[in-house]
């Protein structure tokens, strides 16, 4: 059974860059056809979708945040990440990993989430 | 690519049914049949309830069930329990730019 697991700096300055790693156990990163996602969630809203990647290193992003996002995946890691440049006060919330299997486009399963805090 | 719109709320007595839409558009909920939802409990990860408008995952009881009507899904929870007591969202393929829109969520209460 895949499980994901967040991780990385709960506080973060204005204007840096956020970075997050999302480390995937009980089944390989690179079997199947399923897409690496990022969600985030601020306190007392609703989900937002960040981006995906393959393992081919595919990627897509939310357009609202496209200039700013960049995803990465290692396969000999067994993980992919999330960097969020230019950060602001606007991008604190609880961050999410996801799998996305290409033939049902839902979220499945998500890891616990990791609240990042941006704040000087 | 905006949010798709639920209700803030809703609410049914234990062992009732309390359905939630979902509305979105054409390029989204009424383009593809690749509608989900999610329940997620305070401080907790959202949880697949139900992928492709209307097929649940393993271990999801039958009482929740799934349905889309042009621009419109829908969440039905059958025989309310004391544990669908949660936040519930909606999502959908979109299929260019942002792929994905999540809803705007919905607080069930269990009277």
């Amino acid at each position: 059974q895949v499980q994901l697991q967040e991780s990385g700096p709960g506080l973060v300055k204005p204007s840096q860059t956020l970075s997050l790693t999302c480390m995937v156990s009980g089944g390989s990163i690179s079997s199947g056809s399923y897409s690496w996602n990022w969600i985030r969630q601020p306190a007392g809203k609703g989900l937002q979708w960040i981006g995906r990647i393959y393992t081919s290193g595919t990627t897509n992003y939310n357009s609202s945040l496209k200039s700013r996002v960049t995803l990465s995946l290692d396969t000999s890691k067994n993980q992919f990440s999330l960097r969020l440049s230019s950060v602001t006060a606007a991008d604190t919330a609880v961050y999410y990993c996801a799998r996305v299997n290409g033939n049902e486009n839902c979220f499945d399963p998500w890891g616990q989430g990791t609240l990042v805090t941006v704040s000087s | 690519q905006s949010a798709l719109t639920q209700p803030p709320s809703a609410s049914g007595s234990a062992g009732q049914s309390v359905t939630i839409s979902c509305t979105g558009t054409r390029r989204d909920v009424g383009a593809y049949n690749y509608v989900s939802w999610y329940r997620q409990h305070p401080g907790k990860a959202p949880k697949l309830m139900i992928y492709e408008v209307s097929k649940r995952p393993s271990g999801v009881p039958d009482r929740f069930s799934g349905s889309k009507s042009g621009n419109t899904a829908s969440l039905t929870v059958s025989g309310l329990q004391a544990e669908d007591e949660a936040d519930y969202y909606c999502s959908s393929f979109a299929g260019s730019n942002t792929l994905y829109v999540f809803g705007t969520g919905t607080k069930v209460t269990v009277l």
